[in-house]
């Protein structure tokens, strides 16, 4: 799996978009990006996908850059329930094993 | 909706003790998996499995060993916990690839934090 980079922290007003960062210069052409989230003290929650096209669900957006090496993740008006540490992981494991790597802490202050 | 059990979530156990954690999924998944998470070194795979009765190694299965016997619970047991096991301990699931597009989607519990005295 390649390797992701993402900052280590961000702040966030309410109501507004945050956008975070990934970075992954050595995904190869069939690795998807895989997006999770973790609120303090709970388990991991999936957030969104994405192989090439940008993709949108309920929860946020993913924009994958054209040449794949980086995205960003996009929550389009942060409440204070996202405060929490959002994971980027590049993986095409054949046993779909995931690598979390460190993430980057999100606080959405008021 | 996915739902992981964990059985408990918090557990208080003596270093010596023989200790299970058992994890049980409700959407008929293949797979099955168990991680720890501890400050500064994030969440890493214990063990795996893919089916009942198969389990595979993670990164960190010493100490450890793991039950599968019905597609629907997975166990991990401490044979002979240590203090180096105060952890969180998170079990988490998904389709087999085969099955999943894409595969790599794991519903997580909500987690058992096992403190050994």
């Amino acid at each position: 799996d390649a390797k992701t980079t993402q900052p280590p922290s961000m702040d966030c007003a309410e109501g507004r978009a945050a956008n975070l960062p990934c970075n992954h210069s050595t995904i190869s052409g069939n690795e998807y990006v895989y997006w999770y989230r973790q609120i303090h003290s709970q388990g991991p929650q999936y957030i969104i996908h994405g192989l090439k096209n940008n993709e949108t669900n309920e929860m946020a957006s993913l924009i994958i850059t054209e040449d794949r090496k980086s995205s960003t993740l996009i929550l389009p008006h942060a409440t204070l329930r996202d405060t929490a540490v959002y994971y980027c992981i590049a993986s095409t494991d054949s046993w779909g094993k995931l690598q979390f790597g460190a993430g980057t802490q999100v606080v959405v202050t008021p | 909706d996915v739902k992981v059990t964990q059985s408990s979530r918090y557990l208080v156990k003596r270093t010596g003790e023989k200790v299970f954690l058992e994890c049980v999924q409700d959407m008929d998944h293949e797979n099955m998996f168990w991680y720890r998470q501890d400050p500064g070194l994030g969440l890493r795979l214990i063990y795996f499995s893919y089916d009942v009765k198969m389990k595979e190694k993670g990164d960190i299965p010493e100490g450890y060993s793991v039950s599968r016997e019905k597609k629907e619970r997975f166990s991990l047991i401490l044979e002979s916990a240590s203090t180096n096991q105060t952890s969180m301990y998170l079990c988490a699931s998904s389709l087999y690839p085969d099955r999943a597009l894409p595969k790599n989607i794991q519903y997580f519990g909500a987690g058992t934090r096992l403190s050994v005295l």
